[in-house]
């Protein structure tokens, strides 16, 4: 059974600082890796996603890495924002294109 | 419509009674995913709908959970008798279905259950 772990569970940085959110799966047989932004009492937006033939992939600030053979992604954002806060959530596409989740990172970035 | 559409927003109900969830994709989209995110919880697949047909319902949690799509459209979502531990926030998501490459979903804001 793929598990996808997010470490931390939260983190609170100030204002300007470049972070990095780590996401960890145990199986290594997926399709894809998708990073989620997601916003109190809204629904997820997708951030970027990483074919499993990738090991990389940048929009603007954010920078997110694959390395399928260890089970693991990390996703660098550059120059946090206050405006970046949200929960960050990780996930795994396996067979049938179904989603696992992690159980996210709540980013707080103090102005 | 430009994103998926999720009704109610908002849903609070008594044990016991029925419930109608409704997601409306992105136009064109073939495939439709609910998932549940239970308070404090990480999200759980429930159904996955390509076109009309479920290939996947692996996530149902019990029978009193059923789902369709009609039209390779709109889906709804049914909870019978409810429970208590029902209670969450449903979410409904949407992709251009398979090809070379798997395609990002698209969530909607969900619907906020709650059973009282």
């Amino acid at each position: 059974k793929q598990e996808v772990t997010q470490i931390p569970a939260a983190l609170s940085v100030p204002e300007g600082e470049n972070l990095v959110l780590n996401c960890s799966f145990t199986d290594s047989a997926i399709y894809n890796l998708q990073w989620f932004r997601q916003d109190p009492g809204k629904g997820l937006t997708s951030l970027l996603l990483i074919q499993s033939s990738q090991r990389e992939q940048t929009s603007g600030r954010l920078n997110a890495s694959l390395d399928k053979s260890s089970g693991r992604s990390t996703l660098y954002i550059a120059a946090s924002q206050p405006g970046d806060s949200a929960t960050y959530l990780c996930a795994v596409t396996m067979g049938a294109q179904k989603l696992v989740f992690g159980q996210g990172t709540r980013l707080t970035i103090n102005p | 419509g430009a994103g998926v559409s999720q009704s109610p927003s908002n849903k609070v109900t008594e044990k016991g009674k029925d419930v109608e969830l409704r997601c409306d994709p992105i136009s064109g989209h073939t495939a439709l995913y609910w998932y549940r995110q239970r308070l404090g919880q990480g999200l759980e697949f429930l159904i996955y709908f390509q076109g009309n047909s479920a290939p996947d319902k692996s996530g149902l949690p019990s029978d009193r959970f059923s789902a369709e799509r009609t039209g390779e459209s709109v889906s709804t979502l049914t909870i019978q008798r409810t429970q208590q531990e029902d209670s969450a926030v449903y979410l409904c998501a949407s992709s251009s279905g398979t090809g070379l490459f798997v395609q990002p979903q698209h969530f909607g804001d969900g619907t906020r259950l709650s059973i009282l």
